[in-house]
């Protein structure tokens, strides 16, 4: 089984409906962050959590919230999606050692019509 | 503002040689920058870390230098072979953030 799990792969929804991905870990980090990957644009942060406690917005978090349910799990919400969410979204764990190394989900294909 | 920059044009090489990757900042001095490797429809899988005061790092056919002068570090993978296609991202510690940023990566592709 994969250390870092995002559900679903896929997803295609409408403009204005709520949308949840959902990531689980069983790496026991403490560490774990959103980002989102666009096409010339490389990964950018949205939201990141060091405990279920610590919830910090990223470049990007406008139209994102997220929720720490445990130390396994975050996930991100987009309360009413647009076309201009559309895009591979990766969930990550980090070691939380100096220089953190991240381990990163197979991602979420999300597609606002 | 900081700003991370890879070559976005593909790389394309024969098997064999070598590929060198570039990947430049600005703005600032990381302590440490880390090369990932991401293949279509996967994350990305931590590669290499080199930290600020060492010039150079190995692992296996990769090699990564850091030249905190010219804001540089190069990637270079020997030998290179069909499988060592993908795109290469570069990835660094953002003064004042507590959370890597990375570069928009460089596909390669080694021709058989």
């Amino acid at each position: 089984d994969a250390d870092v799990t995002q559900t679903p792969r896929n997803r295609i929804t409408k403009t204005g409906k709520r949308i949840m991905l959902e990531c689980s870990q069983t790496k026991g980090h403490d560490r774990m962050y959103w980002y989102r990957q666009d096409p010339g644009l490389g990964l950018r942060l949205i939201y990141y959590s060091f405990d279920v406690k610590d919830i910090n917005k990223g470049e990007i978090s406008d139209g994102y919230s997220v929720s720490r349910q445990a130390q396994a799990k975050f996930s991100l919400s987009l309360e009413s999606a647009i076309p201009n969410q559309t895009a591979l979204y990766f969930c990550a764990t980090g070691d939380g050692t100096t220089n953190e190394k991240l381990f990163f989900g197979s991602g979420t294909q999300l597609s606002v019509l | 503002s900081q700003k991370i920059e890879q070559n976005s044009e593909a790389l394309n090489i024969q098997e064999g040689k070598t590929a060198t990757l570039t990947c430049n900042y600005t703005n600032y001095s990381p302590a440490y920058l880390q090369w990932y490797r991401q293949d279509p429809g996967r994350g990305p899988v931590f590669l290499l870390l080199i930290r600020e005061n060492e010039k150079e790092k190995r692992k296996e056919r990769l090699k990564v230098t850091f030249d905190t002068t010219l804001k540089q570090s190069l990637f270079h993978i020997t030998a290179s072979q069909p499988a060592d296609s993908a795109t290469y991202l570069c990835a660094l510690p953002p003064p004042g953030r507590r959370a890597l940023t990375f570069g928009s990566g460089t596909r390669l592709q080694v021709q058989p």
